[in-house]
């Protein structure tokens, strides 16, 4: 079974100021680990998504994160956010060989202030 | 290409009656699952359907059933409702047989309100 804890369940951050939300996971078998972002009254859309290959993984609207082994974390960055970052985001894992079942953390709300 | 479509968009029912939401999947995605998503949490896995088969169920009561048709899209039927089942249902598609790599691409929801 896997589980996904995201560290903060709020973050305020300052516009044009870096943010990190933070990820862990537990899990018994590998797993492949995603970002998604949900904006209000809407459903959830793919940040970026770890697979294999380099732990540094860029998605869009300039977003980042870093997947690391040994600290089960695959923690998201944005060097300079937007107003319009404003959103909640989720951490999720797949196990690796199974079926596109997701499990979810459970959310991370980054408010960007003027 | 068409994005994932559910409907209704709003519903509001009454505690022990039954419900049926709907989902259309994205062209050419074989794969439908469904998730409850309560205020302030996470979406929680409900089950999955791969080529018209349940392919995976989650922790949720066999009142919670579903289908998917020759189409692709799917239903997710929910009976006895309780206070409880008030949530945002989500539907994602995605292209099955990956191992778990693949992208899921998800519908804005149906908000369900049981009083």
């Amino acid at each position: 079974a896997q589980s996904v804890t995201q560290l903060d369940s709020q973050v305020p951050v300052f516009e044009e100021a870096p943010v990190e939300l933070r990820c862990n996971y537990s899990s018994s078998v590998s797993v492949y680990l995603f970002w998604y972002v949900q904006y209000p009254n809407q459903g959830l859309q793919l940040l970026l998504k770890y697979l294999s290959g380099s732990t540094l993984v860029k998605g869009i609207n300039g977003f980042e994160a870093e997947f690391n082994k040994s600290q089960t974390s695959f923690h998201l960055r944005k060097p300079s956010v937007h107003i319009s970052d404003t959103a909640e985001y989720f951490c999720a894992v797949s196990a690796q060989g199974g079926s596109e079942k997701l499990v979810f953390g459970k959310g991370t709300k980054l408010t960007v202030n003027p | 290409e068409t994005g994932v479509t559910q409907s209704p968009t709003h519903l509001i029912k009454t505690r022990g009656q039954q419900v049926t939401l709907r989902c259309s999947s994205q062209s050419g995605h074989n794969t439908v699952s469904w998730y409850q998503q309560a205020l302030g949490q996470g979406p929680q896995f409900i089950f999955q359907y791969y080529r018209e088969e349940e392919n995976g169920r989650g922790n949720f009561p066999p009142r919670f059933s579903g289908l998917q048709f020759p189409n692709y899209s799917s239903e997710l039927n929910v009976n006895a409702l309780e206070l409880d089942d008030s949530a945002l249902y989500l539907c994602a598609s995605s292209l099955g047989g990956t191992g778990g790599a693949t992208e899921a691409f998800f519908g804005q929801g149906t908000r369900l309100t049981v009083v």
